[in-house]
């Protein structure tokens, strides 16, 4: 059945630096692929999507590539900001656009 | 603000009770979907409903069943409540079923089951 697999965390980063928070899906057909991040006491908010091969979503200068070939949607982002903190989950839907999604990973950014 | 409303916020009740969560989707949105999160099984999605009907089953257990009514707000219902149910529950909507569609979620329920 379909499945996402993201890096454990939590992962903590100082402000300003690199942030990458990989993600690897096993699915049959084309699903599409979301980043999705929750911040404390709240529920998801849609971070950006793609829905096809080679699509980047790019939002808040967060982006990620759809790679079909390695099955893969990393989230990447070149500076992070205090305000970054939150709990971030990759997720494909399939049939019925029912979403799967990955464990989470929690990124804490220290000023 | 996504537009989806939850009620109630949080809900505090004892084993083998009956509760009712209630979800209003996007203004426009026909697709209803509930999910469960919790420490032990993350997020994990529960039942789909689109223009009233259910379209798609998840992990949902025999004691929760839910509806979507012809005004396109959903009720999930859970009975028979064990300390094991305690989670947050969310909604979300989307304008169709495709799964192309971006899903909007609500702010969540969550279910304290003493």
């Amino acid at each position: 059945g379909n499945s996402v697999t993201q890096m454990e965390g939590p992962v903590t980063l100082s402000e300003e630096a690199f942030l990458t928070i990989n993600c690897t899906y096993t699915a049959t057909g084309y699903p599409s692929l979301f980043w999705y991040v929750q911040y404390p006491g709240e529920g998801l908010q849609l971070l950006l999507k793609a829905t096809k091969a080679d699509d980047k979503g790019s939002n808040k200068g967060f982006e990620a590539t759809y790679r079909k070939e390695t099955t893969s949607f990393h989230l990447e982002k070149g500076s992070v900001q205090v305000s970054d903190s939150a709990v971030y989950f990759c997720a494909l839907s399939g049939g019925y656009n029912k979403l799967i999604f990955g464990a989470g990973t929690r990124l804490a950014v220290h000023p | 603000d996504s537009g989806v409303t939850q009620t109630p916020k949080h809900l505090i009740t004892a084993t083998g009770q009956r509760v009712t969560l209630r979800c209003s989707p996007r203004s426009g949105d026909l697709s209803v979907y509930w999910y469960q999160q919790s420490l032990d099984q993350g997020l994990q999605f529960l039942i789909q409903y689109y223009n009233g009907e259910e379209r798609a089953k998840g992990n949902i257990l025999e004691r929760f069943s839910a509806q979507q009514f012809p005004d396109l707000h959903s009720e999930l219902n859970l009975s028979s409540l064990e300390l094991g149910d305690s989670a947050l529950y969310f909604c979300a909507s989307s304008l169709t079923e495709w799964w192309t569609d971006t899903q909007y979620f609500g702010p969540g329920t969550r279910l304290t089951v003493l």
